[in-house]
């Protein structure tokens, strides 16, 4: 099993839709977990960390997991500026170094 | 704040020659990264620096050196280019919250 998996979609989604997404993660010791987007050919950006006990920013909802090992990203009222591919980031304790996994990334692409 | 930059933004290089990525951050951060990123295989950790004057290899070092001249710039070079080197780089920091602001990239050609 790969440390961090994502579907990859693309997902494909109009204006005004809500959209999910899930991450999940095989060591259950992981502690950090980020969602960060990527534009194409940008680098990417951190959107937001997740908490244990879940967290909101604006259109934005993280959740986790631990018992599932996964996080989820759900955006509500999707605008044509969400489109990006969308990483999730998780910690891989017991590494010598602030050792993070990247996932593939997940595609969003909303359509007007 | 500038945050990370990085210089080259493009760069075309023949098989066998050399070239050094520079990376520089105004933050403060102690830690800085090296990344490749490949279609399909996600972000993968290259080499990295946890302060000023030490370094140590990532999932993939192999073919790279890195100088983590003072807290502010850590470089990549490539000694001998190789067609499986071409990729785009990103050089990464990390705050105290442990996310990551990375650099604008630099994309690599190795002909």
């Amino acid at each position: 099993r790969k440390e961090v998996e994502q579907d990859p979609g693309p997902f494909n989604v109009p204006e005004g839709a809500t959209v999910a997404f899930n991450c999940t993660y095989s060591n259950s010791a992981s502690q950090s977990f980020f969602w960060y987007r990527q534009d194409c050919r940008k680098e990417p950006k951190l959107l937001m960390s997740v908490y244990s006990s879940g967290n909101e920013d604006g259109r934005f909802t993280a959740q986790l997991n631990r018992a599932s090992q996964y996080i989820s990203l759900l955006i509500r009222d999707s605008k044509l500026s969400d489109s990006a591919t969308y990483l999730c980031v998780v910690n891989l304790p017991g590494a010598s170094y602030d050792k993070v996994i990247f996932g593939p990334g997940t595609s969003l692409s909303v359509i007007p | 704040n500038a945050g990370v930059t990085q210089t080259p933004k493009f760069q075309v290089l023949k098989t066998g020659q050399s070239m050094t990525l520079q990376c520089a951050q105004d933050m403060n951060h102690n830690s800085m990264y090296w990344y490749r990123q490949d279609p399909g295989m996600g972000l993968r950790l290259i080499y990295y620096s946890a302060s000023e004057g030490t370094t140590d290899k990532g999932e993939v070092p192999n073919g790279y050196n890195v100088s983590r001249l003072n807290k502010r710039e850590f470089s990549l070079r490539l000694e001998s280019a190789a067609p499986s080197q071409t990729s785009v780089y990103f050089c990464a920091s990390r705050g105290t919250s442990g996310g990551r602001p990375f650099g604008p990239g630099t994309r690599l050609l190795v002909l």
